[in-house]
Parts: structure tokens; C-alpha cells; sequence
């Protein structure tokens, strides 16, 4: 398996526009998670999707943030609009649950906000 | 809220060993994890705790005591390649719904 697949791997965007963050997770994994981390707030969770429904988006900033999992192959972190406190590090990860299946991250997305 | 918390930064030497301790306060318990990250990269699954006492994987080893609500991990015959930010993590619930702590970075200098 490739691992989990994000796109892109790298955003620059001014303030104001939308952006759209890309996910692929491991096939067969049932939990999908989006994190963004930052030096100052370390690795936050954002949102979780447990077979493509949403169970817990408390960690979502505010609603400038949405995701989507429109099916288990794919999903989706919009912010609309951007600001530049929103720059960070956005990673998906996905795993199992059977015990002590740990999560498989994404090499990220790097946001940069002007 | 949940609280995990880990020193920022370590330093040690190659060849030594090096303990990273974690603790935590959250709502749930349904085991707990250590994580490396290397700087520009994704987390990497090191080590997982559901049970007190020590769980060892070759040079790393992870130690639980869910009464005190601490762990730590052990790093063995530490090499260059073991600098990176270690990252623990409490899984909440029944589910695999994780938080994490902001990490540890550990410089292993010649």
C-alpha cells in the first residue's frame, strides 16, 4: 500500500481565498483524522470521520473550516475564507481499530497564508 | 480539557541513554502511544501502552502507570538518527480518538 496520500504538499494562498486540503487514506482503514500542527499549539486534532461520518469536530477552529468524506477512498479540509493565522502543517491520518492500531499519518500539506 | 504533558527539549549524548517522560490528565483512558517525528516529516508510530508496566521494541521502551497517569519512553544506545521531537499520545475512549502532547525534542550530539 502507498500509505496515506495528501495533496498538495505544499499551498501558498492570500488571505481571503479558499483553500482545499486532499486526503487518501489507507485502504481497509475506517477511522480518517485531519490534524493541523503548528510550533506554538503543537498537534491539534481538527475533526475525525469513523466509516466517512463525522463523530467529533469539536476541534475545528471555527466555521471557516469544513471537511467532507464523501467516500472511504477520499476526503476533504476546506478553509473559506483563509487567513494567515490559519498557516501550519495540515496532516491526514488513518487507522484501524482493533486494540492497539495506531494511526498512519500523511506527510502533510504546508499552508502558508499571505 | 486534556492535559499531556512532556519536557520540550532533551539533549544526550551517542551511545547513552535517554528517558522522555510524559503525564497526563484527560477524560479517558484507553491506552497510550509515543510517537517520533523528525523535523519536515509525518509522525511515525513507536511504541503502545494499555496495561501498566514496561513494553520493550528493541533500543526503544515504553513504561505506563495508569494510578500516577505517567509514562515514559526509554531510548537505548541513542545514535545521531534518534534526534527528532517524540510525541505522546492518550488514546481517549473506545474509539481511536487521540490527543497529544506538544512533544519533546531531543538532540543526540556526537
Amino acid at each position: 500500500d502507498a500509505g496515506v496520500i495528501q495533496s498538495p504538499r505544499h499551498e501558498v494562498t492570500e488571505m481571503g481565498q479558499e483553500v482545499t486540503l486532499r486526503c487518501k487514506p489507507i485502504s481497509g482503514h475506517d477511522y480518517l483524522f485531519w490534524y493541523r500542527q503548528t510550533m506554538m499549539r503543537g498537534l491539534e486534532l481538527l475533526i475525525y470521520f469513523n466509516n466517512n461520518v463525522p463523530i467529533d469536530d469539536s476541534g475545528m477552529p471555527e466555521d471557516r473550516f469544513s471537511a467532507k468524506m464523501p467516500n472511504a477512498s477520499f476526503s476533504t479540509l476546506k478553509i473559506q475564507p483563509s487567513e494567515p493565522r490559519d498557516s501550519a502543517v495540515y496532516f491526514c491520518a488513518s487507522s484501524l481499530f482493533s486494540g492497539r492500531d495506531e494511526q498512519y499519518f500523511g506527510p502533510g500539506t504546508r499552508l502558508t497564508v499571505t | 480539557g486534556q492535559n499531556i504533558d512532556q519536557p520540550t527539549e532533551m539533549t544526550a549524548t551517542e551511545g547513552a541513554i535517554v528517558q522522555i517522560n510524559c503525564t497526563y490528565q484527560t477524560s479517558g483512558f484507553n491506552g497510550l502511544f509515543w510517537y517520533q517525528q523528525h523535523a519536515g516529516e509525518a509522525p511515525t508510530f513507536l511504541s503502545y501502552n494499555v496495561l501498566d508496566g514496561l513494553e520493550e521494541k528493541g533500543r526503544f521502551s515504553s513504561f505506563l502507570s495508569r494510578s500516577k497517569g505517567y509514562s515514559y519512553l526509554l531510548l537505548k544506545e541513542l545514535q545521531m538518527k534518534d534526534s527528532a521531537s517524540y510525541l505522546c499520545a492518550v488514546r481517549l475512549y473506545n474509539n481511536n480518538d487521540m490527543r497529544f502532547g506538544a512533544g519533546t525534542r531531543l538532540t543526540v550530539k556526537p
